[in-house]
């Protein structure tokens, strides 16, 4: 079945300590991005990627580090977690992202971080 | 000027009935739309996406573009409460660093009323 799987899906924290929140796509897909969700305020996207290797900043990337060593994997990363980064976020994957190409970004189920 | 807009709402509209959406975007060359159906707590899905101006229909959605006046809108025909979700409009724009990127709406909350 193809699928964005994103782990863990609900994650309590505290101020300052690391975590990772892991995506991983099994439709050989080059973009994937991430996205957080909060109220009022719709879906922003952090980062996002094109291929291996290749990285950019989506609109609030401030807190936040991605890598993509792998195609199908594509983690998130917050090194010190402050409170407001609490949020419900999403990865999405697509083959790729191109104007004049029927492709669609298909959407994890969701990771639900609260940072206390 | 937000890049995306959308109303709010919430938009109430009786069961049977039609329910219209808006967004309105800021880029004039975008050139592809998306609308995403979200409910509560769950991730959104793509119910539509349209390239060309004019209308697109699937089944009791319709998706219509205006590239002229920069919007796209989407109808729900014969409303059902199974309807009853947030609606995303998600367009494509051209970042600062030449790549297109998604960029979504806040979006508009549906309820179909029984």
């Amino acid at each position: 079945e193809a699928q964005v799987t994103q782990n863990p899906r609900y994650l309590i924290t505290v101020t300052g300590k690391k975590l990772t929140v892991t995506c991983s796509q099994n439709m050989n897909h080059e973009y994937m991005s991430w996205y957080r969700q909060d109220p009022g305020l719709g879906l922003r996207q952090i980062y996002y990627s094109m291929n291996v290797e290749v990285t950019d900043k989506g609109d609030v990337p401030e807190g936040y580090k991605v890598s993509r060593k792998e195609k199908r994997n594509f983690p998130l990363i917050l090194e010190s977690p402050s409170p407001n980064q609490t949020s419900l976020y999403f990865c999405a994957s697509s083959l790729k992202l191109d104007i004049l190409a029927k492709n669609i970004q298909y959407f994890g189920a969701g990771t639900r971080l609260s940072v206390l | 000027q937000k890049e995306v807009e959308q109303n709010s709402g919430p938009l109430s509209v009786p069961e049977g009935a039609i329910a219209s959406l808006n967004c309105t975007y800021s880029d004039r060359g975008s050139q592809s739309f998306f609308w995403y159906r979200q409910y509560s707590g769950k991730s959104p899905e793509l119910i539509m996406f349209i390239y060309s101006n004019g209308d697109k229909e699937d089944g009791r959605f319709t998706a219509q573009l205006n590239k002229a006046s920069q919007y796209v809108s989407l109808l729900i025909r014969d409303s059902q409460p199974s309807d009853s979700a947030t609606y995303l409009c998600a367009v494509n724009l051209l970042s600062n660093f030449g790549n297109e990127k998604l960029t979504f709406g806040t979006g508009t909350r549906l309820t179909i009323i029984p």
